[in-house]
């Protein structure tokens, strides 16, 4: 079974400043993947950074980085330089690479980045 | 990029009428496909999994009867649901995959209201 929590139901952050989207997961598998979506108002869910259990250096794409502690299960979102359009929910999600390979999610962390 | 088109984006109905929804792959064969359900302020949740050609595989708790899903082409999966409530009123949102893909693509969701 797999599951991830998201700990922080909302966050304040103001612009220009660097925030931390805390996630954990719990799985028995070796082999999975680790993702990060952002989810605006309008409903869709933007893809933003990948983690693989095996990768030995931090996912980063762009203002994302990926803090991937294998030890700790945890796999913090970093986004640097925050802007007002990063206000959004971002939810963890997690796949396995073997079997049904279904995404699962985290709660969601709302996130409100103030001008 | 993969793109996943997914329609209508919103639909309201009366109560007992089914409603279809459509998801299309555009630019790849969509060897998997995830349907999920979202209420307001929550995470999203999977209600099954489709591989083409094959009957769906659903979660505990999803009703089959009531949620029917069919993928039966690498680029179009839809999900119906019969004699529909107020209850089910939510947001449902698909996403797509490919033989080796580690990233799932998301649709633009669907807004159903049901009176």
């Amino acid at each position: 079974a797999q599951k991830i929590t998201q700990t922080q139901p909302g966050m304040f952050v103001q612009e220009k400043e660097a925030v931390t989207l805390d996630c954990t997961y719990d799985t028995s598998d070796q082999s999975y993947g680790l993702f990060w979506y952002k989810q605006p108002s309008s409903g869709e869910m933007i893809f933003l950074i990948y983690q693989g259990s095996y990768d030995e250096q931090n996912a980063t794409e762009g203002r994302y980085s990926l803090n991937f502690q294998k030890a700790r299960k945890s796999a913090n979102l970093v986004i640097s330089a925050s802007q007002l359009g990063d206000s959004a929910m971002y939810f963890c999600a997690m796949r396995l690479i073997q079997g049904a390979q279904k995404l699962v999610f985290g709660q969601g962390t709302r996130l409100t980045i103030n001008p | 990029g993969a793109v996943v088109s997914q329609h209508p984006s919103w639909v309201i109905c009366k109560s007992g009428t089914s409603v279809k929804i459509e998801c299309r792959s555009l630019d790849f064969q969509a060897t998997t496909m995830f349907w999920y359900r979202q209420f307001p302020k929550q995470s999203l949740m999977l209600m099954a999994t489709s591989n083409e050609g094959s009957k769906a595989t659903y979660e505990q708790g999803v009703e089959k009867d009531k949620f029917l899903i069919n993928h039966a082409s690498l680029t179009l999966s839809t999900l119906t649901v019969t004699s529909a409530h107020p209850e089910d009123s939510s947001f449902y949102i698909c996403s797509a995959s490919w033989w080796g893909a580690n990233v799932l693509t998301f649709g633009a969701g669907s807004r159903l209201t049901v009176l």
